[in-house]
């Protein structure tokens, strides 16, 4: 089974509008942080934020926030007030307590910001 | 401060040659991770190492791929012989290993990436 599951391959939304990317994951680790990461058509990684799994608020981060439900399993990237340089690919990535420090990556999502 | 420096950005090579690829971490850091980037497969854990020692490999293609930390500055991700399917662009990336309850995320800094083409 697919530890980290991001099940929108591209998407697009209006430059100024919110979006939010979906990610889904699964583990039975107590303890494990989850991750959202860009990467530009440049290529470098550039992480964005974290949440943990005993956080009791949902991280922000600037424009970013992440929209954590535990029940469900979900750690949504909300991007508000879109703009153009935030075309990119985004990652969702986990890493789990009893695995080091490794994460796991889902496939991406594809954002791209309409003027 | 210098992030993760991978050499080289880029290497054409032609199957069959040894490809060696290099990385410096983030000084302090004492994790090192080498990941694959390929359209099919997505991002691939190849090896980590903590503290210089290779703690899980698993992510390894094959005995084509081999990876030394010699140092807590310096690594290497060696492919001998390679192949058209091991194009690819490769990430190194480094963290800071804590102990549990802190409040530091130990997040990955990752390289710049080095792209590999095997004709």
């Amino acid at each position: 089974a697919q530890k980290i599951t991001q099940t929108q391959p591209g998407m697009f939304v209006q430059e100024k509008e919110a979006v939010t990317l979906d990610c889904t994951y699964d583990t039975s680790d107590p303890s494990y942080g989850l991750f959202w990461y860009k990467q530009p058509s440049s290529g470098e990684m550039i992480f964005l934020i974290y949440q943990g799994s005993y956080d009791q608020q949902n991280a922000t981060e600037g424009r970013y926030s992440l929209n954590f439900q535990k029940a469900r399993k979900s750690a949504n990237l909300v991007i508000s007030a879109s703009q153009l340089g935030d075309s990119a690919m985004y990652f969702c990535a986990m890493r789990e307590g009893s695995a080091g420090n490794m994460l796991t990556f889902g496939g991406g999502t594809r954002l791209m910001v309409k003027p | 401060d210098a992030g993760v420096i991978q050499s080289p950005r880029h290497e054409v090579t032609e199957m069959g040659q040894e490809v060696t690829l290099r990385c410096k971490p983030i000084s302090g850091h004492n994790s090192l991770f080498w990941y694959r980037q390929t359209m099919m497969r997505g991002l691939e854990l190849l090896i980590y190492f903590n503290n210089n020692v290779p703690i899980d490999d698993s992510g390894m293609p094959e005995d084509r791929f081999s990876a030394k930390m010699p140092n807590a500055s310096f690594s290497t991700l060696k492919i001998q012989p390679s192949e058209p399917r091991d194009s690819a662009v490769y990430f190194c990336a480094s963290s800071l290993v804590y102990p549990a309850l802190t409040t530091l995320t130990g997040e990955l800094f990752f390289g710049e990436g080095s792209r590999l083409t095997v004709l």
